[in-house]
C-alpha cells in the first residue's frame, strides 16, 4: 500500500518563503505530484517529479529524494493568493495510472 | 488554454438512483482518470482509462461504478445504484501521456458535486 504524510497546516506571512514537507512509503514509486487546491476548487496541477534533486517553477520548486521518500514543495515570494491547500500524491509504478493524495497541508498567508 | 469540462456542476439524486457524469478531457489526451472528494477529506482515486479500457482502479471503484468513452470527446462516471455515501464531489482530469513520462500535467476539471439524499 501507500501512506503519504504532511502537516496538516501551515501559517506564513505574506513575502516569506515556506516549505512543505511531504514523505511517502511506498510498496512501488513512479513518482510525486504537488497540487494547489483553494476552497471548493479542483485540484491544480504544480509539479511532476521522477527524478531526484530540485526541479524549478517561478515562484514554486519541489524537491524530490527517492532513497529517502521524502519530497517537499517550496514556495517563494508568499502572496495572499498563495492561502490554498497544497496536495502531495504519489504515482504508483509498474506502467499503471493510479495516484494516491496526501490529506493535504492547509496554508495560511497572514500580512 | 485548453481545459477539462464536467457537466453538470452540480446533481441532486435520491438514493437507489443511477446518475451519469460527463466529463470532456482535453483534446489530444490520451489518459483519463476520476476522482472523488467527501467534504473535507482528501483526495481518492477511483479509475484510470486508457485505450478504451481500465487501466487501473481503486477498492472504491466496485461493480456500482463503470466508465465509458462513447465517443472520441466524452468520457462517463456512471454509478449504478447510489448511496449516500456517495456523496462528493467527483473530479475528471486528463494527462497527455502516461506514467513512464518525466513530464506529466495532470489536468483536473472543475468537478460535479452529487448530493445523494
Amino acid at each position: 500500500g501507500q501512506n503519504i504524510d504532511q502537516p496538516t497546516e501551515m501559517t506564513a506571512t505574506e513575502g516569506a518563503i515556506v516549505q512543505i514537507n511531504c514523505t511517502y512509503q511506498t510498496s512501488g514509486f513512479n513518482g510525486l505530484f504537488w497540487y494547489q487546491q483553494h476552497a471548493g476548487e479542483a485540484p491544480t496541477f504544480l509539479s511532476y517529479n521522477v527524478l531526484d534533486g530540485l526541479e524549478e517553477k517561478g515562484r514554486f520548486s519541489s524537491f524530490l529524494s527517492r532513497s529517502k521518500g521524502y519530497s517537499y514543495l517550496l514556495l517563494k515570494e508568499l502572496q495572499m493568493k498563495d492561502s490554498a491547500s497544497y496536495l502531495c500524491a504519489v504515482m504508483k509504478a509498474g506502467g499503471y495510472q493510479k495516484v494516491t493524495f496526501g490529506t493535504g497541508t492547509k496554508l495560511q498567508v497572514i500580512p | 488554454e485548453p481545459e477539462v469540462t464536467q457537466t453538470p456542476s452540480h446533481q441532486v439524486t435520491q438514493m437507489g438512483q443511477e446518475v451519469i457524469l460527463r466529463c470532456v478531457p482535453i483534446s489530444n489526451h490520451l489518459y483519463f482518470y476520476w476522482y472523488r472528494q467527501i467534504l473535507g477529506q482528501k483526495v481518492e482515486f477511483l479509475v484510470s482509462f486508457y485505450n478504451n479500457e481500465i487501466s487501473e482502479k481503486s477498492e472504491i471503484f466496485d461493480d456500482q461504478f463503470s466508465v465509458e468513452r462513447p465517443d472520441g470527446s466524452n468520457f462517463t462516471l456512471k454509478i449504478r445504484s447510489t448511496k449516500l455515501e456517495d456523496s462528493a464531489m467527483y473530479f475528471c482530469a486528463s494527462t497527455e501521456g502516461g506514467a513512464g513520462t518525466l513530464s506529466y500535467e495532470q489536468y483536473f476539471g472543475p468537478g460535479t458535486r452529487l448530493t445523494v439524499t
